[in-house]
C-alpha cells in the first residue's frame, strides 16, 4: 500500500509549457517535502511544508499544502529543460519521529 | 561544507557474491539513513541510524543485509550473498536530528548484480 500517491507518474512537456503535480494521501502529515532527483544523483530538498494550507515560491516553482495536511501540490510555471527529472513528494507522519514517506515519483521531462 | 560522501559509485558483481557500500554523512549529522531505490521510483528507507544506534531497522532484510555505524560517524550497509533482484540504487542519507526532517542525500552507489 503507497502511503503517498503521486499523479501523474510520467510527464513530457514542451518548453515553456505548465503543469502540476499531485501527491495525495489519506492520512495527516505533520511535515511534507519536496525533492529533485537528476540523473546519477541523490535527491535535492526542493521545500518543506508545515502548515495546512501553505503556499512556498521558489523561483519558477509553487508549493501548496492542502488545509488538511493530507496532499500537496508542485506547479511549475514556464517549465524549462534544467527542469528535466525525478519530482519526488516525502511526509512525516506526526506518529513516527524521524521517519519520511516518499511517494513513488514523478518523471518530468521537458523538451526543447 | 562537504555534503554526503558514498563509494563505489558503481559496483557490478555475480551472484552470491558479498558486496559492501560506505557512507560518510554531512559533518555534525547525527541521523544517517540507508535507502534502497529502484529505477523511476522513490526511495525504501532500509535502516536509520541515531548517532551509532540503529533505531529504525524494521525493513532491513536481516537474512542478508547487514549494517554498522561503529563510532556514530560514517557507516557500511553490506549484503552477503547478494542476489539479482538486489540489483538498485543505495543512497545514504543525513540529517542533523530525528526531529529534523530535512535529509541530505548523496549520490549514491549503484549496484548490478549479474
Amino acid at each position: 500500500t503507497q502511503l503517498l500517491e503521486q499523479s501523474p507518474q510520467f510527464l513530457s512537456i514542451q518548453e515553456g509549457e505548465n503543469l502540476t503535480v499531485y501527491c495525495n494521501s489519506s492520512s495527516v502529515f505533520s511535515s511534507l517535502q519536496w525533492y529533485r532527483q537528476e540523473p546519477g544523483e541523490g535527491p535535492v530538498l526542493l521545500v518543506t511544508v508545515v502548515t495546512g494550507g501553505e503556499v512556498k515560491k521558489l523561483k519558477r516553482l509553487t508549493f501548496q499544502f492542502g488545509d488538511a495536511r493530507k496532499d500537496s501540490s508542485l506547479h511549475i510555471t514556464a517549465a524549462q529543460p534544467g527542469d528535466t527529472g525525478l519530482y519526488l513528494c516525502a511526509g512525516a507522519r506526526p506518529s513516527n519521529t524521524g521517519k519520511l514517506i516518499f511517494g513513488q515519483g514523478t518523471t518530468l521531462q521537458v523538451k526543447p | 561544507e562537504a555534503g554526503v560522501v558514498q563509494s563505489p559509485r558503481y559496483k557490478i558483481i555475480e551472484k552470491k557474491q558479498p558486496v559492501a557500500f560506505w557512507c560518510n554523512p554531512i559533518s555534525g549529522h547525527n541521523t544517517l539513513y540507508w535507502y534502497l531505490q529502484n529505477l523511476g521510483q522513490g526511495p525504501e528507507l532500509l535502516i536509520r541510524y541515531e548517532n551509532e544506534e540503529a533505531v529504525d531497522d524494521s525493513q532491513l532484510p536481516k537474512d542478508r543485509f547487514s549494517a554498522e555505524r561503529l563510532k556514530g560517524v560514517d557507516s557500511t550497509l553490506k549484503i552477503q550473498p547478494a542476489e539479482l533482484g538486489d540489483s538498485a540504487v543505495y543512497l545514504c542519507a543525513s540529517s542533523l536530528g530525528q526531529t529534523d526532517y530535512e535529509q541530505y542525500f548523496g549520490p549514491g552507489t549503484r549496484l548490478t548484480v549479474t
